[in-house]
């Protein structure tokens, strides 16, 4: 089973931060925090990890809370091509498998 | 420096058919993994393999399915004798030894008839 939850769905409009949610609360101290969005039935694209620090790359922000119970992967300016259905991960095990949820399905409106 | 290849992209079977699915990683991955996602669902852990090793198959089930990723040339991942439940799409992921993020191929969409 997925050790994290996300809400199921999202909107957002385009041009606004989206921020979108992620409870992680059994987390342990050495797993790390894993965001993949998926458009479209294509193959899932890595947007950003974390261990304990907030993280900033070209795609999005993450922020994690100081308990790691938690976390916000943030889209600063949100488009169109953003609608897909983001994943939150916590990376389990020696060997690095992924476990899957069902992840917040997010639609950008216009 | 070109991402994970899968081939084909798109598979039609009939029943009692074999599927061979083909990943080629990431230059400089030497590490693959393959899961499996049917509709409405998220991706299913199948089986991570090494170059010439099987190191975790404990998604695969006990029967029908097989991965190898040999010294040279593509992960495979092969399907004998497929059932209409096997229809699914097949993505694989590759990651270098020391890196932690695994990219992710386009997928095989797989249609059994």
């Amino acid at each position: 089973d997925a050790k994290t939850t996300q809400p199921t769905s999202m909107d957002c409009a385009e041009g606004r931060a989206a921020n979108l949610p992620c409870n992680h609360s059994t987390i342990s101290g050495n797993e790390y925090v894993y965001w993949y969005r998926q458009i479209h039935s294509q193959g899932p694209q890595y947007i950003i990890h974390g261990l304990k620090n907030n993280e900033t790359n070209e795609m999005a922000s993450l922020i994690i809370t100081e308990d790691r119970k938690s976390s916000t992967l943030i889209l600063p300016h949100a488009t169109l091509r953003d609608t897909a259905v983001y994943y939150c991960i916590v990376r389990t095990g020696n060997n690095r498998k992924l476990i899957w949820g069902l992840g917040t399905s997010l639609a950008v409106n216009p | 420096n070109a991402g994970v290849m899968q081939n084909p992209r798109h598979l039609v079977r009939r029943r009692g058919q074999e599927a061979r699915l083909r990943c080629s990683p990431m230059k400089g991955h030497s590490h693959v993994y393959w899961y499996r996602q049917l509709p409405e669902e998220g991706l299913k852990f199948m089986v991570y393999l090494q170059k010439e090793n099987i190191i975790d198959e404990s998604g695969m089930p006990k029967e029908r399915f097989s991965a190898e990723f040999p010294k040279e040339g593509p992960s495979i991942l092969r399907i004998q004798q497929v059932v209409r439940g096997d229809s699914a799409a097949y993505f694989c992921a590759s990651f270098r030894g020391q890196q932690e993020t695994q990219y992710f191929g386009p997928g095989t969409r797989l249609l059994v008839l």
